[in-house]
């Protein structure tokens, strides 16, 4: 079955103190990894996908890379805008769906 | 702003009614897919339509049914509801052309009493 599974549950960060997120997947073949950001009571906002292992791509303060079991999405010098729940999901190879993972809740204070 | 659009944004209603969902996908994109998410909740997959075809099912309830149309809106309809429909009801939308990313709408927050 795939599975995804993200850590930490929640990070608090002070304005400007870098840290990373994790993602970890179970999937019988890997077709894309997504990023999405959410905020409270709102849709999820797509960030970034990634297809092959030792891919990177960058937005801003942001970055994520993908490894063959995981990915990270670093954030270099967030800033309390950047507070939010950052939700990985991963479509398996011969399907559309998306399988996501319980997310990450970010704190930055100020 | 994602393109993709729900209405209604709030609904309030009491158990055992019936309510639908609207959703209208990003221009072009063919594909519709429907997710729950409960307070404190991962995102759940619930169906997926592709130009009007059911393509997929997740973990939805027999009592609730979804439907694309012709024009590739698409509608969840949900029954005899219970207090633990209670829930924000997202859609989504994609297109291959578009690596498949879905991309979501805003979401209607459903509360039953």
């Amino acid at each position: 079955e795939d599975q995804v599974t993200q850590s930490p549950e929640a990070l608090r960060l002070q304005e400007g103190e870098s840290s990373s997120l994790n993602c970890s997947y179970t999937v019988s073949g890997l077709r894309g990894l997504f990023w999405y950001r959410q905020d409270p009571g709102k849709g999820p906002e797509f960030l970034f996908t990634l297809y092959s292992a030792g891919e990177e791509k960058e937005k801003e303060r942001l970055k994520a890379t993908l490894t063959k079991k995981e990915s990270f999405l670093h954030i270099t010098a967030p800033k309390p805008e950047d507070s939010a729940t950052y939700l990985c999901a991963v479509q398996p190879f011969g399907g559309q769906n998306f399988v996501f993972g319980p997310g990450t809740r970010l704190s930055v204070l100020p | 702003d994602s393109g993709v659009t729900q209405t209604p944004k709030h609904l309030i209603t009491a158990t055992g009614q019936r309510v639908t969902l609207r959703c209208s996908p990003r221009s072009g994109d063919l594909s519709v897919y429907w997710y729950q998410q409960s307070l404190d909740q991962g995102l759940q997959f619930l169906i997926q339509y592709y130009n009007g075809e059911e393509r997929a099912k997740g973990n939805i309830l027999e009592r609730f049914s979804a439907q694309q149309f012709p024009d590739l809106h698409s509608e969840l309809n949900l029954s005899s509801l219970e207090l633990g429909d209670s829930a924000l009801y997202f859609c989504a939308s994609s297109s291959p052309a578009r690596g498949d990313t879905q991309y979501f709408g805003p979401g209607t927050r459903l509360t039953v009493l």
